[in-house]
């Protein structure tokens, strides 16, 4: 069965650092993988996802992710951390139905 | 969270009271879901339903039951409600495995 664990269920970085949130998933098929990110009071965004082809995918926000089937990691990566950017996000593998799992998240805090 | 209508947006109950969260989507997709949310837990996936007429559990649907009215609606309902069904409950739909979900704005329950 398809799961995700999110190293650091809480991140700190200040205002212009690199944002890392790290996400790794166990599958025993090709797996589609998610970012999402959730804003206070909020429903969840899709940031972005990686299904086939290219390893590094970019998203909304300047947001980017590199697929590493050797390390079974899908990290999270930004190089300029923003205010706007504090909000919960959640690393999500698709399994063979079409259903979505996700990992526990990561609130990520931005300091000035 | 276009094309999926959530109600309420939030609600207080009694312990053992009942009633039916509603999920409505315009976006013509055969696959729905409900999943809650709880901190550090993530989002956890309590009943879908692939296309009109069919629903399934998932992991955790004990003290839910669900209905699929037509291809729009998804109703999700607590009949005797507990103070361990307190959380934030978020109404989803689905294209395909490769395409991610739509998340409705949720719906927070209190149970007290």
């Amino acid at each position: 069965a398809q799961s995700v664990t999110q190293l650091g269920s809480h991140v700190s970085v200040s205002e212009g650092a690199l944002v890392l949130l790290r996400c790794n998933y166990s599958s025993s098929v090709p797996p589609y993988l998610f970012w999402y990110v959730q804003y206070p009071n909020q429903g969840l965004q899709l940031l972005l996802k990686y299904t086939t082809g290219a390893t590094l995918v970019k998203g909304i926000n300047g947001f980017e992710a590199e697929f590493k089937k050797s390390e079974t990691s899908f990290h999270l990566t930004k190089p300029s951390a923003h205010m706007s950017d504090a909000a919960e996000y959640f690393c999500a593998v698709s399994d063979k139905g079409g259903k979505l799992i996700f990992g526990q998240g990561t609130e990520l805090s931005v300091k000035p | 969270n276009a094309g999926v209508t959530q109600t309420p947006k939030f609600q207080v109950l009694k312990t053992g009271q009942s009633m039916t969260l509603q999920c409505a989507q315009d976006m013509n997709h055969n696959s729905m879901y409900w999943y809650r949310q709880d901190p550090g837990m993530g989002l956890r996936l309590i009943y879908y339903s692939a296309s009109e007429g069919t629903t399934d559990k998932g992991e955790v649907p004990n003290g839910y039951n669900v209905s699929r009215l037509n291809k729009r609606e998804f109703s999700l309902r607590l009949e005797s409600a507990a103070p361990s069904q307190t959380s934030v409950y978020f109404c989803a739909i689905g294209r395909a495995a490769n395409y991610g979900y739509t998340f409705g704005s949720g719906t927070r329950l209190t149970v007290v």
